[in-house]
């Protein structure tokens, strides 16, 4: 099945400082690629998606990136906020179609 | 739309006793998730519904785990009898579609078993 790796597993940044979260995956079928944040005592959100056929996309201060050879995507924030603090998740739909495999998670702390 | 409902929030039981975890998705949503989070192995999926219909219960760890919906605005997730390595937060998603739809996650039900 899938495995997804996503590193790191804490981040530390100042506030108005870029973040970066990357991701790989097993599955070279996987066609799509969501990343989730996680706050205290709530479910995941979905934030941002990306599919197979595009190289990246841009959301205000979010954007991912996917290189399919390599098989790693990555999560960019830009002028963090301490309201960015937070669990974020990456995850792939492997073969199966209908079943997302998450990464392990990152905690990001944007300091004030 | 009031999003994936779960009830209760919190659950605290003794060892040995029945929990039930019910989950109401997103009308119009044919897919439905069970989730577990824990600090060591993350967000496993446990098992899977589409139209109300069982697809994938591959994740369900023992049989003492079992997993319902009879209808399409109703689930549950059953735990019989539950044991203390059972504390986890679970969580219900739903989404509409296939591949590539988003999955709207409820805020999870905290299960703490002594």
């Amino acid at each position: 099945g899938e495995n997804v790796e996503q590193h790191p597993s804490t981040l530390s940044v100042q506030e108005g400082d870029s973040a970066v979260i990357k991701c790989t995956y097993s599955d070279s079928a996987s066609n799509y690629f969501p990343w989730y944040k996680q706050e205290l005592g709530k479910g995941p959100q979905l934030i941002i998606d990306i599919r197979s056929n595009v190289g990246e996309k841009k959301d205000q201060r979010i954007a991912v990136t996917l290189n399919k050879t390599a098989k790693h995507f990555s999560l960019h924030i830009t002028e963090t906020q301490p309201e960015d603090s937070a669990v974020y998740f990456c995850a792939a739909v492997g073969m199966a179609g209908n079943m997302l495999t998450f990464g392990g998670g990152t905690r990001l702390m944007v300091k004030p | 739309d009031a999003g994936v409902i779960q009830s209760p929030r919190h659950e605290v039981t003794e060892m040995g006793q029945e929990v039930t975890l019910r989950c109401k998705p997103i009308s119009g949503h044919d897919y439905l998730f069970w989730y577990r989070q824990t600090m060591m192995r993350g967000l496993e999926l446990l098992i899977y519904f589409n139209n109300n219909v069982p697809i994938d219960d591959s994740g369900m760890p023992e049989d003492r785990f079992s997993a319902k919906m009879p209808n399409a605005s109703f689930s549950t997730l059953k735990i019989q009898p539950s044991e203390p390595r059972d504390s986890a937060v679970y969580f219900c998603a739903s989404s509409k579609g296939r591949t590539g739809s988003p999955l709207h996650f409820g805020n999870g039900t905290r299960l703490t078993v002594t």
